[in-house]
């Protein structure tokens, strides 16, 4: 059973630019949401997908997007990118809305680099 | 305002010494607590986690947490830490958010080095 799996594993941009970051959950689950680890800092909460709505926002800018697609896997976009965008991007699978006893299990990450 | 706090930034042990990592958050409600541990260049793996019940819980790996309303800590532990234990160690809380779905808010994290 495959887990968590996120693409690519390392991305090197410019300011400006845009990006595109992809997640395909845990089998069975239906709910991804997305964290961005800055250097040194513990994951932040970006937002959150299920049934292809963002259900719950954190404190980011609107450059920061995301998409849910039928079979539950997600994107995460992010626009004009400024070098503070640099970090670590984790997505994370669970089951269901509002079960926080459903475990989320985290992917490897991404590793976003802005020059 | 919802936060976990991990006091200590960076964490050094000697192999086979016992670890205990500090973990305070503030919350209204009774929480759901997690310690999760990094690896370099890795994602997050879960050690415990901590819902109900029994205040002490116990992971993988060989550790455990205690959860103490009284003192608002989720304190991480390790009898005897071996050396494939250095990592960064977060501790985190589920909030439910307005809309009914639950978000994790993680503290800064405790990197820690184990001295053979």
């Amino acid at each position: 059973d495959a887990g968590v799996t996120q693409s690519p594993t390392h991305l090197i941009k410019t300011r400006g630019q845009q990006v595109t970051l992809r997640c395909s959950p845990k089998s069975g689950h239906d709910t991804v949401s997305w964290y961005q680890q800055a250097l040194g800092q513990g994951p932040q909460f970006i937002f959150q997908y299920y049934e292809e709505e963002e259900r719950q926002r954190g404190n980011f800018p609107d450059r920061f997007s995301g998409h849910q697609f039928p079979n539950y896997s997600s994107e995460l976009n992010v626009n004009a990118l400024l070098l503070g965008d640099s970090a670590l991007y984790l997505c994370a699978s669970s089951l269901g809305l509002g079960q926080a006893y459903n475990e989320q299990f985290f992917g490897p990450g991404t590793r976003l680099t802005v020059l | 305002a919802q936060s976990v706090t991990q006091p200590d930034i960076h964490i050094t042990v000697s192999e086979g010494a016992s670890l205990e990592l500090r973990c305070n958050y503030s919350y209204g409600a009774t929480p759901y607590l997690f310690w999760y541990v990094q690896s370099p260049g890795q994602g997050l793996q879960l050690l415990l986690k901590y819902f109900s019940g029994d205040t002490l819980v116990q992971g993988i790996k060989g550790f455990e947490a205690e959860f103490k309303r009284s003192q608002s800590s989720f304190n991480l532990r390790k009898p005897s830490v071996h050396w494939s234990d250095a990592a960064e160690y977060f501790c985190a809380v589920a909030r439910r958010t307005t809309s009914g779905t639950y978000k994790y808010i993680f503290g800064t994290g405790t990197r820690l080095k184990v001295l053979a």
